[in-house]
Parts: C-alpha cells; structure tokens; sequence
C-alpha cells in the first residue's frame, strides 16, 4: 500500500460525458501527478501540481482538467468522453515538486467508455 | 518532441538468465528513475540516478546512468520468476515535463 488512494476504482460511462477522478496523496506530500496508461502502453504524464498550483503539463487534452485543492487532494476532470479515453489513469504523489523524489503511485481508476 | 524509448518492449528469459533493458532520451535527462509495474499493479519506485555514469545496485538489479545523461540501463542478474513485470524508466527533460520510457515486459518462465 502507497498511501495513494484514488476513487472510484473502477468507472464506466458513456461517449460525450464528463468525470471527475479523485486522489489523495500521501501524508505530508505535496506534489500530485496524473497518468494516463492505455491498454499495452506506456505511462502518458498529463500534469503535475504541487501545493496546489500548477507544476508541469504534459501531453493533457483541453477535455481535460485538473486542480489541487488546499487540503492538497486533486481531481482530474474528463469532459466530452471518447473511446480513446478508455484508459488507466494513475495518481502519483511525491514530498517536492522537482524530479529528484520518487512518486508514489495510486491503484489507479480503470475507466470505460462505451 | 521528447521522447524516452526503452528496448527491447518484451523479452521472455528462462528463470536464472539474465536480463537488461535499454533506455534512450531524445534530449538530457536531469535525472533518471527507474520503477516496476507487476501485471494488474501500479509502478513502484525502484531507483534514482543522478549523475553522469552513475552505477548503483540493489541485490541483482544494476542500474547505470549514461555519461551524456541520455541514456540508462537496467540488468538483473539470474532473473527469477518475482522479477515479472514492467519496468519503465523516467525522467525530467526539458519543459519541465516528466517523461515515462515506454516499458519493457519481462516475461520469466520457470
């Protein structure tokens, strides 16, 4: 157990509507990532918070958003739904907002889209 | 844009052979870490490099840093069935973005 929590763990919606995924880091850190990872791929970065102000971007797509709230838990935001969003989306926490921490990751929300 | 591949993306060995995987970044890398995804699981953090030729080691695992901080390796010595997984390399290039390798699958048959 990481001390990562994210909900729900599993998710299934249909085309054209919007979720919110949910993530608790671990006590005492302050840095928050998102993730996407598609069946046989790779781990996509799609942002980074840290004390609840935007660190980095990555590959996201303006259907997406993301915010950290001051008691430092993220959500992460998919509007207009599409098959290709069917992916597994990780949170990962770290203690500071550079590289030079390691992350710890979250089970992960599996989210469908039918 | 960025990139960060890794080689090979599968390899199956017979439990005892050894194995390495290959990671190569388009630019510099401030760092490189390195984690494992076993099937059904999330990545664990197993490692972080920081310097030019940086080798470090944990039991049979060998990780190395490349000179130019572009590239790294990973190579586990008589590879065991709990050595199944994926393990990815990543690293902060430029932009401030955090770049993910894109994995190698370690099959292990007993």
């Amino acid at each position: 157990d990481s001390g990562v929590t994210q909900t729900p763990k599993h998710l299934i919606t249909a085309t054209g509507q919007r979720v919110t995924l949910r993530c608790s880091p671990r006590s005492g850190d302050l840095s928050v990532y998102w993730y996407q990872q598609s069946l046989d791929q790779g781990l996509q970065f799609l942002i980074q918070y840290y004390n609840g102000e935007e660190r980095a971007k990555g590959n996201i797509l303006e259907r997406f958003s993301a915010q950290q709230f001051p008691d430092l838990h993220s959500e992460l935001n998919l509007s207009s739904l599409e098959l290709g969003d069917s992916a597994l989306y990780f949170c990962a926490s770290s203690v500071a907002g550079d590289s030079f921490y390691e992350q710890y990751f979250g089970p992960g929300t599996r989210l469908t889209v039918t | 844009g960025q990139q960060v591949m890794q080689i090979p993306q599968y390899q199956h060995v017979q439990e005892g052979e050894d194995f390495t995987t290959y990671c190569n970044s388009s630019t510099t890398l401030s760092n490189i870490q390195w984690y494992k995804q076993r099937p059904g699981g999330h990545p664990v953090f197993l490692i972080q490099l920081v310097k030019s030729g940086e080798v470090k080691k944990q039991k049979r695992l060998t990780f190395q840093f490349g000179e130019a901080k572009k590239n790294s390796s990973l190579h586990i010595t008589a590879t065991q069935t709990t050595d199944v997984g994926t393990y990815f390399c990543a690293g902060r290039g430029t932009g401030n973005q955090f770049y993910f390798g894109t994995g190698t699958s370690l099959t292990v048959i007993p």
